[in-house]
Order: structure tokens, then C-alpha cells, then sequence
């Protein structure tokens, strides 16, 4: 069972255009956090959402809490090629970040 | 300011074999968690210590796996009798507290293959 559902699976698109991926589950998070991942890399922490309808921008991607604190969005504007990678979303269920549930990921592919 | 340091990156084993993977967490950082990756799969919890304790084990297979974090040295993940479905991309990660805004540090991973 997989409690995090991310969507799409895979998205290719040309530099310049918007797009926005999808993390849902059916569980309520205490935090969600967003994570990028190169190939033969660890992820690397993008974001943390707390609070129910909260959203964040770090630069041209906006990241967006659900209300009820069991989905999330990322959104990013005019993609540039170095937006290429892996997104993963990670929900907490616990306070604590102890036993994060991670999402199978959103491979993104920007072409110049 | 190193990170979170893994070796070895890749390791190659036979099946039977025993597997061990050093995880040095970044300085001050004395939470340890331990995740594993396999192909086309999330992350998935397996184990979090803090120094010389194990405080949650719960994503740990029963048997041939275990975890330590000694008060001096490196974490270490430990594969007993590896067999092909241990093969996979094995992530540490640290931080300084636990919390909602704890940050995690992932290390790049070591790369395990079973033949």
C-alpha cells in the first residue's frame, strides 16, 4: 500500500512552459516536505509545509499544503532545464521527522 | 562544513556475503536515520538512532539486517547472508533535533549490488 501518490509519474516539457505535480494521500501529515534528487545523489530538501492551506515560493516553484494536511502541490513557472530531476514529497505522520513516507517521485525532464 | 558522508558508494557482494555501510553525519547532528531505495520505489524508512541507541527499528527486516551508532565513529548498517533483493540504493540522512522543522541531510547513497 502506498500511502503517498504522486502524479504525474513522469512529465517531459519545453523550457519556458508552467507545470504542477501532485502528491495525495488519504492520511493526514503533520508536515509535508518536498525533495529534489539527482541521479546518483541523495535528495536534497526543498521545502517543509506545517500548517493546513499553507503555501510557500522558493523562487518560480510554489508549494502548496491541502487544507485537511493530506495533499500538497508544487508548482513551477517557466521551466528551465537545471528544474530536471526527480521530485519526491514526504509526509510525517508522526511530529516528529523521525519516519518519513516518501512518494515514489515525479521525474521531470525540461527540454531546452 | 562536510555533509552527511556514506562509503563506500558502490559495493559489490556475493550472495551469502555480509554487507556494511558507514554513515558519518554532518557535525553536531546526532539523530541517524536510514532509508532504503529500490529501483523505480520510494524511499522507505528503516531505521533511526540517536548516539548508541536505537529508537525506532520499525522498517528493519527481522532478520540479517541491524543497525548501530556508536559514540564514537560512524553509523553503521550491517547486511548479514545478503541475497538479491537486498540489492538497492542505501540513503543515510541526519539532523540536528527532531521536530517538524528538523531539517534532514541526505548523503549520496551507497550503491548495493548483489550477484
Amino acid at each position: 500500500t502506498q500511502l503517498l501518490e504522486q502524479s504525474p509519474q513522469f512529465l517531459s516539457i519545453q523550457e519556458g512552459e508552467n507545470l504542477t505535480v501532485y502528491c495525495n494521500s488519504s492520511s493526514v501529515f503533520s508536515s509535508l516536505q518536498w525533495y529534489r534528487q539527482e541521479p546518483g545523489e541523495g535528495p536534497v530538501l526543498l521545502v517543509t509545509v506545517v500548517t493546513g492551506g499553507e503555501v510557500k515560493k522558493l523562487k518560480r516553484l510554489t508549494f502548496q499544503f491541502g487544507d485537511a494536511r493530506k495533499d500538497s502541490s508544487l508548482h513551477i513557472t517557466a521551466a528551465q532545464p537545471g528544474d530536471t530531476g526527480l521530485y519526491l514529497c514526504a509526509g510525517d505522520l508522526n511530529f516528529g521527522n523521525e519516519k518519513l513516507t516518501f512518494g515514489t517521485g515525479t521525474r521531470l525532464t525540461i527540454i531546452p | 562544513n562536510a555533509g552527511v558522508m556514506q562509503n563506500p558508494r558502490h559495493l559489490v557482494r556475493r550472495r551469502g556475503q555480509e554487507a556494511r555501510l558507514r554513515c558519518s553525519p554532518m557535525k553536531g547532528h546526532s539523530h541517524v536515520y536510514w532509508y532504503r531505495q529500490l529501483p523505480e520505489e520510494g524511499l522507505k524508512f528503516m531505521v533511526y538512532l540517536q548516539k548508541e541507541n536505537i529508537i525506532d527499528e520499525s522498517g528493519m527486516p527481522k532478520e540479517r539486517f541491524s543497525a548501530e551508532f556508536p559514540k564514537e565513529g560512524p553509523s553503521i548498517l550491517r547486511i548479514q547472508q545478503v541475497v538479491r533483493g537486498d540489492s538497492a540504493a542505501y540513503f543515510c540522512a541526519s539532523s540536528p533535533y527532531t521536530g517538524n522543522n528538523s531539517p534532514l541531510h541526505f548523503g549520496n547513497g551507497t550503491r548495493l549490488t548483489v550477484t
